[in-house]
């Protein structure tokens, strides 16, 4: 157990459609990362937060927005979903903004239909 | 876009084998990360290597780094069934954040 929580574990909603996927570092992780896992990208980074800024932007759609709350959770909010989303979730958490290992979530398994 | 690139993309071996998987990069680093990804699953950071060094252990992992050659390796000794996992190397450094490759899948047979 990494001590990273995501919920939910899966997710099957319909096109054009709006979720909240929703991280929960690790007690004492300032850092917070999103990335994207399909089959043809690879682990894709999509964007990191440290103490509640927003400290740095890969390759996030526009429909695509992610903020880190006061108690240093994190929500990713995906809209207008496209069946192309669909993919694994992870969000990962680490202690500084860099230099330190992250620790990975479950993942959220998002299925656009 | 991805900073590292694994090579090579699938690796099958035998048990009791070593397994050799490398990872080339772009920019310049100040860290290099080895994780490991059990299918579908989340990644496990596995060893940490900073840029002023080249080498570094952990129990059956060795990992090189030849930052002259922008690149470094994994070496897993003894391979075991359960060693059979995505590698991934991540770099942070010219991205500012810690950016992934695309992975080795390695198998290991019984």
């Amino acid at each position: 157990d990494s001590g990273v929580t995501q919920t939910p574990k899966h997710l099957i909603t319909a096109t054009g459609q709006r979720v909240t996927l929703r991280c929960s570092p690790r007690s004492g992780d300032l850092s917070v990362y999103w990335y994207q896992q399909s089959l043809d990208q690879g682990l894709q980074f999509l964007i990191q937060y440290y103490n509640g800024e927003e400290r740095a932007k890969g390759n996030i759609l526009e429909r695509f927005s992610a903020q880190q709350f006061p108690d240093l959770h994190s929500e990713l909010n995906l809209s207008s979903l496209e069946l192309g989303d669909s993919a694994l979730y992870f969000c990962a958490s680490s202690v500084v903004t860099l230099g330190t290992e992250a620790f990975f979530g479950q993942g959220t398994r998002l299925t656009v239909v | 876009s991805q900073q590292g690139e694994e090579d090579p993309q699938a690796l099958s071996i035998q048990e009791g084998e070593n397994a050799t998987m490398n990872c080339s990069y772009k920019t310049s680093i100040n860290n290099l990360q080895w994780y490991r990804q059990n299918s579908g699953r989340g990644l496990v950071h596995l060893i940490l290597i900073r840029s002023n060094e080249r080498e570094k252990h952990s129990g059956r992992l060795r990992v090189t780094l030849d930052t002259s050659k922008k690149s470094s390796s994994l070496l897993i000794t003894a391979s075991r069934a359960a060693d059979t996992a995505s590698y991934f190397c991540a770099t942070d450094g010219g991205y500012s954040t810690l950016t992934f490759g695309k992975g080795t899948m390695l198998l290991v047979s019984p």
